[in-house]
Parts: C-alpha cells; structure tokens; sequence
C-alpha cells in the first residue's frame, strides 16, 4: 500500500543553520508529493508540492524535488527562522485524493 | 483566505454529550470531503470520506455510529462525535477537493475537541 515515512524529530536548529527534513515514499502509480506544515495551535498549511517526478517544488524559502529513483521527496530551506518552528508533514496522494500523511517532524529554532 | 472553514474551532463539551463540527467550502463546490483525527505529537490518521448525497466511507477502526458524517449540500459536511468521552478528545480537521485542473485539496483550520 501507499506510505510515507519521514525522519523522527524533533530537529533543534540555531537560526541561520541548514534544514533537511527526509521522507521518503511507498506508492503505487504516480503519485503528488506535498509538504505541509502546522504552527503551534494551527491548523495545515500547504507549504509547497510537486505532481511528477523531477518537479521541484518551492515557497518561504523552502524546496523539495521529487526523486522517482530514490522515492523521496526531502525538505531543505537554506536558513531557517525562529518562525519557521512548526511540524512538517510529507503526504502524497494518488487517486482518489485521500492524502496519506508522515508522523510529522517538529522543528524548533533558537534564535 | 480561507477556502475551507471549520467552525467551531475550539469546543469544550461534557462527557456523554453529542458535539457537531462543520467542514464548509466557501468558494466552490465539493462533492468529495475528508475527515482526520491528529492525536497529540501524532500525525493526521484519515477517518472516513464524505460524499455528497450518499453515505460517508468509513477507515477501518473508526466507528461510525459514534462519528456521524453528513454531506448534505456541495458546500457543507458534519462530523458529530455522539456521546462523546474523553478520549475523543483530540484535535479534527476536514479537507475538501475542488475538482478541475490540478483537483486541489484544501484543509480547514481544524477544530480543537476536548471532552471534560
């Protein structure tokens, strides 16, 4: 069946330091890939996604490429902010449109 | 802005109480409609899918008759959580598609549930 598994967190970063959340993807077919992301009492936001392999998908800073050979889809930004601590969820969807999410990876940063 | 709208957003109901959450979308409509259950530090576990006009799909484990879904028009699903306990307490989000190019899902702001 579909799955997503992305890295245990939490991740704890220092202002300015790289990120890189990993997830990495079971699927039958051709699925999208999406990064979500959840702020302290919020609900989802969609960060960024991509519909087909070598997509790269992009928004705040954040990017993503979608990597059929290795089935992942990693999140990176260059230089995190304390208000970038949040919970990000990989998901994907094939169809259907049920969306299959990851555990989450909390993210704090330190100024 | 918000194309789709939960509401409430936070709710504190009684033990052995029934509380309904609405699931709106508020600028297309949706035949199809999703509802998830996110416990503490966990992830968003699918619960049943909505469809407009003909019986909620309910995932296996989730009970139906204690999570009602009604789809009544394009635009609007419920979830009432029957006789409610606390361990329903938990944090509900909906997700609607609008259908077309591309079929986007769309997640509401979720609902906070807690169940004293």
């Amino acid at each position: 069946g579909n799955s997503v598994t992305q890295m245990e967190g939490p991740v704890t970063l220092s202002e300015e330091a790289f990120l890189t959340i990993n997830c990495t993807y079971t699927a039958t077919g051709y699925p999208s890939l999406f990064w979500y992301v959840q702020y302290p009492g919020e609900g989802l936001q969609l960060l960024l996604k991509a519909t087909k392999a070598d997509d790269k998908g992009s928004n705040k800073g954040f990017e993503a490429t979608y990597r059929k050979e290795t089935t992942s889809f990693h999140l990176e930004k260059g230089s995190v902010q304390v208000s970038d601590s949040a919970v990000y969820f990989c998901a994907l969807y094939t169809g259907g449109f049920k969306t299959i999410f990851g555990a989450g990876t909390r993210l704090f940063v330190k100024a | 802005g918000a194309v789709v709208s939960q509401h409430p957003s936070r709710v504190i109901c009684k033990s052995g109480t029934s509380v309904k959450i609405e699931c709106r979308s508020l600028d297309f409509q949706a035949t199809t409609m999703f509802w998830y259950r996110q416990f503490p530090k966990q992830s968003l576990m699918l619960m049943a899918t909505s469809n407009e006009g003909s019986k909620a799909t309910y995932e296996q484990g989730v009970e139906k008759d204690k999570f009602l879904i009604n789809h009544a028009s394009l635009t609007l699903s419920t979830l009432t959580v029957t006789s409610a306990h606390p361990e329903d307490s938990s944090f509900y989000i909906c997700s609607a598609v609008r259908e077309g190019a591309g079929n986007t899902i769309y997640f509401g702001e979720g609902s906070w549930l807690t169940v004293v």
